[in-house]
Formats: structure tokens, sequence, C-alpha cells
């Protein structure tokens, strides 16, 4: 069963504009959350994370939130920008690996 | 030059063949790991390596095997290929847990297609 859901295959967000993608989680042993941005043909590389002690993160146009009592966090992008358009992986870690979520499809139209 | 090679970036074959697909980083990573990704499913680990003598299998490491010739070098094999194993394979290396959590670094990709 999937530890990591993203339950929004696809966003569609207006240039600057703010982008909400949601990731929800069953497992309470993971420790951090990381987000992964990945573009058509090629590899999904690292954005930004968040410890489990904490609630917030932030870097740039880039928030990461985290709620541990609903077991959900959510990443925030202002303003949105085309090349912003691409597939976000939520992923969560436990021990040995990641665990990676089913990815939001997000465009970002002009 | 990428610090994540993946070889080929593209294969066909055909049911029943063995099939290897290659991984060298640049990075001097201990850690190593095969993704695969299929539609609507995300990525899921097939088998992960924190060193040259440590192996481990995934959440779905039937039908595969692997092999860790060097500390840069990672092979994921098909022993005998079906068409429910044609996907998108992704290496990754690791430096092992820092204050960001495991972040993995990944290779470009390689697509194949069992027919």
């Amino acid at each position: 069963d999937q530890q990591v859901k993203q339950n929004s295959p696809s966003l569609s967000v207006q240039e600057g504009r703010i982008s909400i993608l949601n990731c929800d989680y069953t497992n309470s042993m993971f420790d951090y959350f990381l987000w992964y941005k990945k573009y058509p043909a090629e590899g999904p590389t690292f954005l930004i994370s968040i410890s489990s002690i904490k609630d917030k993160n932030e870097d740039g146009r880039f928030t990461v939130f985290l709620n541990k009592s609903a077991k959900h966090l959510s990443l925030h992008i202002v303003p949105s920008q085309p090349g912003d358009s691409a597939v976000y992986f939520c992923a969560a870690l436990s021990g040995y690996a990641l665990n990676f979520g089913k990815g939001t499809s997000l465009l970002v139209t002009p | 030059d990428a610090d994540v090679t993946q070889t080929p970036r593209n294969r066909i074959t055909k049911t029943g063949k063995r099939i290897m697909l290659e991984c060298s980083q640049t990075k001097g990573h201990d850690r190593m790991y095969w993704y695969r990704q299929d539609p609507g499913l995300g990525l899921r680990l097939i088998y992960y390596s924190f060193d040259v003598k440590d192996i481990n299998k995934g959440e779905i490491s039937d039908g595969y095997s692997v092999s860790r010739q060097a500390q840069a070098k990672f092979s994921l094999s098909l022993e005998s290929a079906i068409p429910n194993q044609t996907a998108l394979y992704f290496c990754a290396t690791s430096d092992s847990r820092g204050p960001m959590g495991e972040k993995l670094f990944f290779g470009s990709g390689t697509q194949l297609s069992v027919l």
C-alpha cells in the first residue's frame, strides 16, 4: 500500500499566481520529507526538504509546510513561472530509502 | 558531463532476453539506487547499495538482480525480461544522510521496452 500519496495528478496555474502541491502520508515514522522536480527526458532533481521536527522550510520561491498531526505536507511556489512546469514528486524518508508519491504534473500558463 | 550516467538511454528487447542497464557516477558517493517509474505509479525502489559489499532488495526486486562492481558502478540486470518490466529506469546516488535528509542525485533514465 502506498505510504506517500499525491492525490492530484495534475494542476494548472497562471503565471505569477501561487501553486500549491499537496502530499499525504501514512507512516508516522518518516523523519524527512523531500520534493523533487522532473522535466521530460531528465531525471528528478532535488528541490527542497523538511525535517519532521519542523513545520516550515523556505528556499526562495519555494516553501514546504508540514502538518504532522494531519500527516500532510504541501509545496508552495510563489510566484509561479512557466519554467516551473514539470512533474513534482513528494518523497518521505524512513530508515534506508525514499518512498515516492505518484507525482503531480504542474502546468504554469502565461 | 553528467555526474550520474546511465547507459543505454533507450532499449527495446524481446521477452526472455537478458538485459543489463549500467550506471556510473563521478560524485564519489557511497550509496547507489535503482528505481523504476511507471505511468501513474511514481518511483519505486528496486535495489540499493550502501557500499560495494552491501546490496539490499527494495520493494520490487523480483525479476531483477544487481551488481556493484566498484564504488562508482552499479548495474541492474533483468535475467529474463517480461513485458511488464517495460518502464523508465533511474539510477541514483547519495552520500549518506545529511541535514537535508537522503538527498538523491538521479541519472537521466533508461527507457526499456520489452516486446
